[in-house]
């Protein structure tokens, strides 16, 4: 079942703040996430195993409820290199094969 | 210095031919994947191989067939192409299984 993103897109201006919401209706072992920008791979910007922990790259933090099965992306002051695409991809708590479900992803633009 | 390299970079060909894609990492992973996506950016999981053993075998048609020769390389093998093919196929490798993925830059194909 693939997780579902809010919101499915974003416009910000330098500076400020953005958080995205990753859903899924199955017990997880973990997420990712991804950013993706237009024509280029997708680029892992952290991992959130299960407990709740939340995880900081830069102003880049994210967080994992286990229990409701969400994980939140966090973007602070935003900068225009921030733009992109971002996808979460959820790994059943089931499977052991590290396969991942990704979300529809999310479209953020950021403006000067 | 490229750490996962795939390809072509991009394919074009005609419906009903035969191609295949290469991918090799050279990051000293065990994990190799294959992923699909589509034109409304959806990104799917098709394989995924660990130490040369098929672990994802995700349900897609049969005309696609993975092969590893090894832990570095993973090559995709497309038969009777058809239209809705069309696609950018990644190649994606990791740790182990579990662990971040590095993707490839896409391989784009379009099938006339």
């Amino acid at each position: 079942q693939q997780p579902v993103q809010s919101p499915q897109a974003v416009i910000l201006r330098e500076g400020e703040d953005a958080v995205i919401n990753c859903s899924s209706s199955k017990a997880l072992y973990s997420v990712h996430w991804y950013r993706q920008k237009h024509g280029e791979a997708p680029v892992f910007l952290m991992i959130l195993l299960k407990g709740g922990e939340q995880k900081g790259h830069e102003k880049i933090s994210a967080s994992f409820n286990e229990k409701k099965q969400q994980s939140s992306l966090y973007l602070t002051a935003s900068q225009l290199s921030y733009s992109g695409t971002y996808f979460c991809g959820t790994e059943p708590g089931s499977s052991n094969t590290g396969k991942l479900i990704f979300g529809q992803g999310t479209t953020l633009q950021v403006k000067p | 210095d490229t750490a996962v390299s795939q390809t072509p970079k991009y394919l074009v060909t005609q419906m009903g031919n035969d191609k295949s894609i290469k991918c090799e990492q050279n990051l000293g992973h065990d994990t190799m994947y294959w992923y699909k996506q589509d034109s409304k950016k959806f990104l799917k999981i098709m394989f995924s191989y660990n130490n040369k053993e098929l672990i994802i075998n995700e349900t897609v048609p049969n005309r696609f067939s993975p092969k590893s020769p090894d832990k570095a390389h993973l090559n995709l093998h497309i038969n009777s192409l058809e239209l809705g093919d069309s696609a950018v196929y990644f190649c994606a490798s990791s740790r182990g299984v579990r662990q971040p993925q590095h993707f490839g830059d896409g391989t784009r194909l379009s099938i006339l």
